[in-house]
């Protein structure tokens, strides 16, 4: 089934290590997204790739770095992980915007510990 | 913002009953979706209503959209314990550059 897979499910990081989440699809869509969710809060949109497009968010910290190196793979690396930044996050997807609605569809998610 | 709001923010009823969760939002949209998260996963589309439309039927799901109040309403008939989860309402309006604004959510406890 076409679908979209996040690894790790649950990643543990120290202080200050950097880290890097993968997604992958297999839906071929045009559009990528990374998201962050604090417990009980709405996902909160970090960035998201456009074909290779690059959008950043206004308020997403430097900390926080995507790669997209080609359709199928989008990465999510941060920095130097504080302890502010344990969280979900959330990778989806979308087709073309402009041709079909902004249906997303998404990852399970990787939770992060920062110790 | 253009950040959804719904409420209530938490909703607990017996298994069989219906459960009504709203949503509103502050500014032109396009197309407005709910989608539902459990407990440590990631959220599933359920539902997309375009502003042109008011009212659309999925299974046991029924949205209706009133853009003159900028509020929409998603009912779930004959809920099941398997329907506990976080229901979130999303837009996206002319200019939002392929984003959703997603709503903080309701918690809908089911109980058997």
């Amino acid at each position: 089934d076409a679908m979209v897979i996040q690894n790790p499910r649950y990643q543990v990081t120290q202080f200050g290590k950097p880290v890097t989440l993968s997604c992958s699809q297999t839906l071929n869509h045009n559009v990528m997204y990374w998201y962050q969710q604090k417990s009980s809060q709405a996902p909160k949109l970090l960035f998201h790739y456009y074909d290779k497009d690059f959008n950043n968010e206004a308020d997403t910290p430097d900390n926080f770095q995507s790669r997209r190196p080609n359709t199928s793979f989008c990465f999510l690396d941060i920095r130097s992980p504080g302890l502010g930044d344990a969280a979900m996050y959330l990778c989806a997807t979308s087709r073309d915007p402009r041709t079909s609605g902004i249906k997303q569809f998404f990852g399970p998610g990787t939770r992060l510990t920062v110790l | 913002s253009q950040q959804g709001e719904e409420d209530p923010q938490a909703l607990s009823i017996q298994e069989g009953e219906n459960a009504t969760m709203n949503c509103s939002y502050k500014t032109s949209i396009n197309n407005l979706q709910w989608y539902r998260q459990n407990s440590g996963r990631g959220l599933v589309h359920l539902i997309l209503i375009r502003s042109n439309e008011r009212e659309k039927h999925s299974g046991r799901l029924r949205v209706t959209l009133d853009t003159s109040k900028k509020s929409s309403s998603l009912l779930i008939t004959a809920s099941r314990a398997a329907d506990t989860a976080s229901y979130f309402c999303a837009t996206d309006y002319t200019g939002a550059n392929s984003k959703l604004t997603f709503g903080k959510g309701i918690t809908l406890s089911v109980r058997p």
